[in-house]
């Protein structure tokens, strides 16, 4: 049983695009979180969500939202695509976001803006 | 804000030696957690190991084990008698006392490759 899953792993779409990326995780946790990681292989915190609050990385673009239609799904809504977009987009969960409690990944998918 | 730095970008050793993998981080807390994840070429992310700073001892999971210096603040992950599935990136990552919500910091990553 996959924990932690998303759809599509690989994305490709022109510039100017409006995509979503759908994530789905079955562990029973209270917090999601999208991260992004770069060419060079850095990941870095986009976003994280329970059903109580939702923060928002200051660096990210207001052309990304996350939109959480239930506890175990995350997805994440990218508007306008620009170049610098492409990368490989993760999504996490853990328990409840408190402290030490593990994040478990999916598999990622990666986004190629032409 | 938390810094994470791993310095060795690539490391290579043979099969069944041990390596070590290091990391320093910047903080002000005086609780936190630190995790290792690693990343094979599948580009899944799967947790390795992780460790308390309230806790002194080392954590350990069959061939990976940490060398936790709080003071030093070092996070080093050692693998012993390395594998070909070894191969991967090594992220060491810092989440602080108040938990994830703001999720990781992660260091830029080690690529280990273990030659056969």
């Amino acid at each position: 049983d996959t924990a932690v899953s998303q759809t599509p792993k690989y994305l490709v779409t022109q510039m100017g695009n409006d995509k979503s990326i759908k994530c789905e995780q079955n562990l029973g946790h209270d917090t999601m979180y999208w991260y992004k990681q770069d060419s060079k292989k850095f990941l870095k915190i986009m976003f994280s969500y329970n059903n109580k609050e939702l923060i928002i990385n200051e660096t990210v673009p207001n052309r990304f939202s996350p939109k959480s239609p239930d506890k175990a799904h995350l997805n994440l809504h990218i508007n306008s695509l620009e170049l610098g977009d492409s990368a490989v987009y993760f999504c996490a969960s853990s328990l409840g976001g408190g402290p030490g409690d593990t994040q478990y990944f999916g598999p990622g998918t990666r986004l190629t803006v032409l | 804000a938390q810094t994470v730095t791993q310095s060795q970008p690539e490391m290579s050793v043979q099969e069944a030696e041990t390596v070590t993998l290091s990391c320093t981080y910047d903080t002000s807390e005086s609780n936190y957690y630190l995790f290792w994840y690693k990343q094979p070429p599948s580009r899944q992310m799967i947790l390795v190991i992780r460790q308390e700073a309230y806790k002194q001892q080392n954590a350990t999971e069959n061939r990976f084990s940490v060398n936790f210096q709080k003071a030093a603040k070092s996070f080093s992950l050692k693998i012993s008698d390395s594998q070909l599935g070894d191969t991967a990136m090594y992220f060491c990552a810092f989440m602080p006392p108040g938990g994830g919500a703001d999720g990781l910091t992660f260091g830029k990553g080690t690529h280990l490759i273990i030659q056969p």
